[in-house]
């Protein structure tokens, strides 16, 4: 079984603050994603990585970076988090190519930042 | 820019009624297609998949999908639906170029008992 493991289900933070979200999973699989999930607005890529320290920017980058230094860990960091940012971040990973190319999620962080 | 239309954005339907939710996407290559669901309280997880071959795909819970590329339509079906059908759906497209998935808005069904 697929396993994505989200370091924490609910976080609260301050404005300003620089904030870590970490995600790993057990596949061996190459391709990892950040999502942000807004009511309405549907899954929003943030970044994606299809190796180790590779890195590219999804549709909304802008105030999000990411590290990947090793294939199976992820993660996401808002430098500095503004209440703008208050969302449901999703993990996922897959394999890459052509088939066998579905996503499998964690459980999600719930993050609001005050 | 590559992007995925889900028509319907909330959707309330009786237990036993018929189900179609609608998905197009933009891209012209090729994609491997997905539903997701997401339970309330759950995580997101794979409905069903498209990647090849015949373009009526079954999935779980007795969901199916058609792919029709002349129309670039992934259409989600249920013949009946139940009340633990209550969710959010969302169509997916993977783009083989770009190496990323995309997905929809999502679609809330709501089954009324």
């Amino acid at each position: 079984d697929v396993k994505v493991t989200q370091s924490s289900r609910y976080l609260v933070k301050r404005t300003g603050e620089k904030v870590f979200l970490e995600c790993v999973q057990d596949m061996d699989h190459e391709n990892m994603f950040w999502y942000r999930q807004d009511p309405g607005l549907g899954l929003r890529l943030i970044y994606f990585s299809y190796d180790v320290k590779m890195k590219e920017k999804g549709d909304i980058p802008e105030g999000y970076s990411v590290s990947r230094e090793k294939k199976e860990r992820f993660s996401l960091i808002l430098e500095s988090a503004s209440t703008n940012q208050t969302s449901m971040y999703l993990c996922a990973s897959s394999w890459p190519g052509q088939g066998y190319t579905e996503a499998f999620f964690g459980q999600g962080t719930r993050l609001t930042v005050v | 820019a590559q992007s995925v239309s889900q028509h319907n954005h909330h959707v309330i339907l009786s237990e036993a009624a018929s189900l179609e939710l609608g998905c197009n996407y933009s891209y012209g290559g090729t994609v491997n297609l997905f539903w997701y669901v997401q339970y309330p309280g759950q995580h997101l997880q794979l409905l069903l998949k498209y990647f090849s071959g015949d373009p009526l795909v079954k999935g779980i819970k007795g969901f199916e999908a058609e792919f029709i590329k002349s129309k670039f339509s992934f259409n989600l079906r249920k013949p009946s639906v139940q009340w633990s059908d209550t969710a959010e759906y969302f169509c997916a497209v993977y783009v083989n170029r770009d190496d990323k998935i995309i997905f929809g808005k999502g679609t809330r069904l709501h089954i009324l008992p």
